[in-house]
């Protein structure tokens, strides 16, 4: 079974601020991994993706994720943080084990941003 | 590129009537299409799976009867809530992807009231 978990509910970051986001997944193979970002009121955007090569991924806005296999985690970051970065953000994982095409949601975490 | 709509944003109805929510890929086709529900402060929980010109696959839990989806064509699919109640009241979005490609693409969200 594959499953994802975001550890922190809520961040608060100041703007200018460096921001990391961290995810643990479960998954019996090589995953597929993404980070999507939700807007209040809207649908999510994807950030970023990994599905195998340079484990350091850069995505839209600034923003870049790991891949760790050996702690099983793909954390986002970005150096200087927006008020416009403030949202939902949800990790996700899929992967080639499924023919599905299914991806399995953190629980999500909002990042406040702070003058 | 990778645009999905959703129609309508908004919609109230009275308990006991039905509701359509359509969601279109605007410029690929879509081979696979997916739709959620999102409760307020919560993470994405997957409905139902389609794929074009095939049934749904429903999550366990999910009454097929109740939520009806139709994926009759690649840049279309619709869900329709039968004999809505208050409790199915909710923000649903739906997802699409690409063939070939892995990752979905959501749209913006539909938010059911049902009064």
């Amino acid at each position: 079974a594959q499953s994802v978990t975001q550890p922190d509910i809520h961040i608060t970051v100041s703007e200018g601020a460096s921001l990391e986001l961290r995810c643990n997944y479960s998954y019996g193979a090589t995953p597929y991994l993404f980070w999507y970002v939700q807007s209040p009121g809207q649908g999510l955007q994807l950030l970023l993706k990994y599905f195998s090569g340079d484990t350091l991924v850069q995505g839209i806005k600034g923003f870049e994720a790991e891949f760790k296999r050996s702690q099983s985690s793909f954390n986002l970051r970005k150096p200087s943080v927006h008020w416009s970065d403030a949202a939902e953000y949800f990790c996700a994982v899929g992967g080639p084990n499924s023919n599905d095409y299914k991806l399995s949601f953190g629980a999500g975490t909002t990042v406040t941003v702070r003058a | 590129g990778a645009v999905v709509s959703q129609h309508p944003s908004r919609v109230i109805c009275k308990s006991g009537t039905s509701v359509k929510i359509e969601c279109r890929s605007l410029d690929f086709q879509a081979t696979t299409m997916f739709w959620y529900r999102q409760f307020p402060k919560q993470s994405l929980m997957l409905m139902a799976t389609s794929n074009e010109g095939s049934k749904a696959t429903y999550e366990q839990g999910v009454e097929k009867d109740k939520f009806l989806i139709n994926h009759a064509s690649l840049t279309l699919s619709t869900l329709t809530v039968t004999s809505a109640h208050p409790e199915d009241s909710s923000f649903y979005i739906c997802s699409a992807r690409n063939r070939g490609l892995y990752e979905q693409y959501f749209g913006p969200g539909t938010r059911l009231t049902v009064t």
